[in-house]
């Protein structure tokens, strides 16, 4: 069966401080992998989706970036944290585009 | 773009009583997706309804799709705390730049004893 993990679980950063999420994929190979961030009491906004090696694409602009180094590995950084970066990140992975998305158990950051 | 709308956003029920909750979307969507999240947890999938017509259930969930009239809806059956937790459902989006999954605001669903 299909496993995805993300660490770290929780993270606290200064503003101004680099940042580097990442997201595993196990059990399936070629998999879409997805960044959406969730902020406090809202709903998800996708972030970045990749549908193989290298292959990033990006839905909002932003100081983040994102990037796929192996088919089963994805990657969320940024140079310099902003304060509006807080928030609960989840990567997720889907067999194909229009399939179900399954979600990985997220990274709460906190930028102080 | 698609939009999806959910409501009532916020929804107190004592344990033992039914309800419905309600999703609307802009255009065609010939998928609908329902999803589960626990309070500090990550989304848990629920159903994934396909067809017009489509209905899924599970335990006390029953989900259906109507896409004539965009309209899936999550109804709850003789509610149980275990239920409690936050409710989204999603469209995909065709098109564009991107082919996505577009998700409600969510529904915070309280199941009082």
């Amino acid at each position: 069966s299909q496993t995805i993990h993300q660490w770290p679980a929780t993270l606290v950063q200064p503003v101004g401080s680099p940042l580097s999420l990442e997201c595993t994929v196990e059990g399936t190979s070629n998999p879409n992998l997805y960044w959406y961030r969730q902020a406090a009491g809202r709903g998800l906004q996708l972030l970045f989706y990749s549908v193989g090696i290298g292959q990033i694409s990006s839905e909002v602009p932003q100081n983040l970036s994102a990037s796929r180094p192996q088919d089963r590995q994805f990657i969320l950084s940024s140079k310099k944290l902003l304060l509006s970066d807080s928030g609960f990140y989840l990567c997720a992975w889907s067999p194909g585009t229009a399939e179900t998305q399954y979600f990985g158990p997220g990274t709460r950051l906190l930028v102080l | 773009e698609l939009k999806v709308e959910q409501n009532p956003l916020f929804l107190s029920m004592q344990e033992g009583k039914n309800y419905t909750i309600y999703c609307n979307y802009s255009t065609t969507s010939d998928r609908l997706y329902w999803y589960r999240q626990d309070p500090g947890k990550s989304l848990e999938s629920l159903f994934v309804l396909l067809s017009n017509g489509a209905v899924k259930q599970e335990g006390r969930l029953m989900a259906s799709l109507d896409t004539k009239a965009r309209l899936s809806t999550l109804h709850i059956t003789a509610a149980v705390h275990d239920l409690s937790a936050t409710y989204f459902c999603a469209g995909f989006n065709y098109g564009g730049a991107t082919n996505k999954l577009i998700f409600g605001t969510g529904t915070l669903l309280a199941v009082q004893p």
